[in-house]
């Protein structure tokens, strides 16, 4: 079965400081790769994904996140955090092939000091 | 730029009351999923569709939730009788099936139940 690991519950970053969240997964074979971010009150907003090819995956908002086949690790960076990112964000798994049932991880809250 | 849409975004009920909520997905998406959001549990899996006709619904609770298709345009979760446990968060995403699937969540409705 697939599972997703995130293992900081909360990060707290000054603005303008560079970011990481982690994710591990557990998968079988290759999986499809995602992160989500959920402002409070709002649904979840695709920032990047992970299919194939290139393991370094650029995304909205001035995100990356690199896959590392042998750490099984699909972390989140950013180089100069912004108060707007202060937000929920969620790494998740899917099955290569498709089928569709997404795995998320618990999330990680990320606050930004002024 | 299309968006998911969920309908009431908010809702206030009283235990033993019926609730329905609504999803419009993604024109042309064909699969369609919907989660609920709590503290305690995080994001569960409730239930998806695809081209309207449910693959698996196996994290809903039977005896009360029930969710359907009526066409490609609208997906109904409905909880009868609502208890206040099923106080939460329901989100609805959808995407199109074909292997390298993508979710795209709608805003929610938050529900409480009292």
């Amino acid at each position: 079965a697939q599972s997703v690991t995130q293992p900081d519950i909360h990060i707290t970053v000054s603005e303008g400081a560079s970011l990481e969240l982690r994710c591990n997964y557990s998968y079988g074979a290759t999986p499809y790769l995602f992160w989500y971010v959920q402002s409070p009150g709002q649904g979840l907003q695709l920032l990047l994904k992970y299919f194939s090819g290139d393991t370094l995956v650029q995304g909205i908002k001035g995100f990356e996140a690199e896959f590392k086949r042998s750490q099984s690790s699909f972390n989140l960076r950013k180089p100069s955090v912004h108060w707007s990112d202060a937000a929920e964000y969620f790494c998740a798994v899917g099955p290569t092939g498709g089928g569709n049932k997404l795995t998320f991880g618990t999330g990680t809250q990320l606050k930004v000091e002024l | 730029d299309a968006r998911v849409t969920q309908t009431p975004r908010h809702k206030v009920t009283e235990m033993g009351q019926e609730v329905t909520m609504r999803c419009q997905p993604i024109l042309g998406h064909n699969t369609v999923f919907w989660y609920r959001q709590t503290m305690m549990q995080g994001l569960e899996l409730l239930a998806y569709f695809r081209n309207r006709a449910p693959l698996d619904d196996s994290g809903m609770p039977k005896d009360r939730f029930s969710a359907e298709m009526p066409d490609a345009t609208l997906a109904t979760l409905k909880i009868q009788p609502s208890e206040p446990r099923d106080s939460a968060v329901y989100f609805c995403a959808s995407g199109s099936s074909g292997g390298r699937e993508t979710q795209y969540f709608g805003p929610g409705t938050r529900l409480l139940v009292l």
